[in-house]
């Protein structure tokens, strides 16, 4: 079964690093979403991404952080200069068209130090 | 925004016992999808019912879902060890989906 794979699975970072998370959606799907999970909290949404621009994103979502779908298959998150309370575990996720489900990424473990 | 809200929030069963788990949320949705998490892992998708359905099922998987109180029952039959996990509604309300979950359910299931 087609599967949305992140790397890296986990990255420790120091604060103030820029920190780059990569993402490979299922090859078919047209829209594409990043969402993160603070250990022992709800999964939040981030930003969702659809011809080839941003078509929503959150509060969370500030200047510090930008998507881009840089060839035909991946597409990233870059935070730019990361907090302490950046660390998360962030989620890739796509779907192939409105209204059908989203599949998720195992994540990305993001640790900042 | 509105949420997901899921309850109870922690539920212990024993093996081949059901296990049912509800959702709650606050306005009109396109959809609601339920997914699974194993500790520390990725979501993985159960289940996606649509606003203008009101039960469907898929293997030991039952959803219901109930507009007009704005709830969602997932019914887990005849559970197993390996379903020990959290589990969470998510809700669709945009065209974008952008989902928005609940705190989940952490289900434990003893042999």
């Amino acid at each position: 079964e087609p599967e949305v794979t992140q790397t890296p699975s986990h990255q420790v970072t120091q604060m103030g690093q820029e920190v780059i998370l990569r993402c490979v959606p299922i090859s078919n799907h047209l829209y594409f979403y990043w969402y993160r999970q603070i250990l022992g909290q709800k999964v939040e949404f981030l930003v969702s991404f659809y011809n080839n621009e941003i078509s929503e994103k959150s509060e969370i979502f500030d200047d510090q952080f930008s998507v881009e779908r840089p060839d035909g298959s991946n597409f990233t998150l870059k935070i730019r200069s990361t907090k302490l309370e950046d660390s998360a575990m962030y989620f890739c996720a796509s779907k192939q068209g409105s209204g059908n489900t989203i599949y998720f990424g195992e994540g990305s473990w993001l640790t900042v130090v | 925004s509105q949420q997901g809200e899921e309850d109870p929030q922690a539920l212990s069963i024993q093996e081949g016992e059901n296990a049912t788990m509800n959702c709650s949320y606050k306005t009109s949705i396109n959809n609601l999808q339920w997914y699974r998490q194993n500790s520390g892992r990725g979501l993985v998708h159960l289940i996606l019912i649509r606003s203008n359905e009101r039960e469907k099922h898929s293997g030991r998987l039952r959803v219901t879902l109930d507009t007009s109180k704005k709830s969602s029952s997932l019914l887990i039959t005849a559970s197993r060890a390996a379903d020990t996990a959290s589990y969470f509604c998510a809700t669709d309300d945009s065209g974008y989906s952008t989902l928005t979950f609940g705190k989940g359910t952490m289900l434990l299931v003893s042999p």
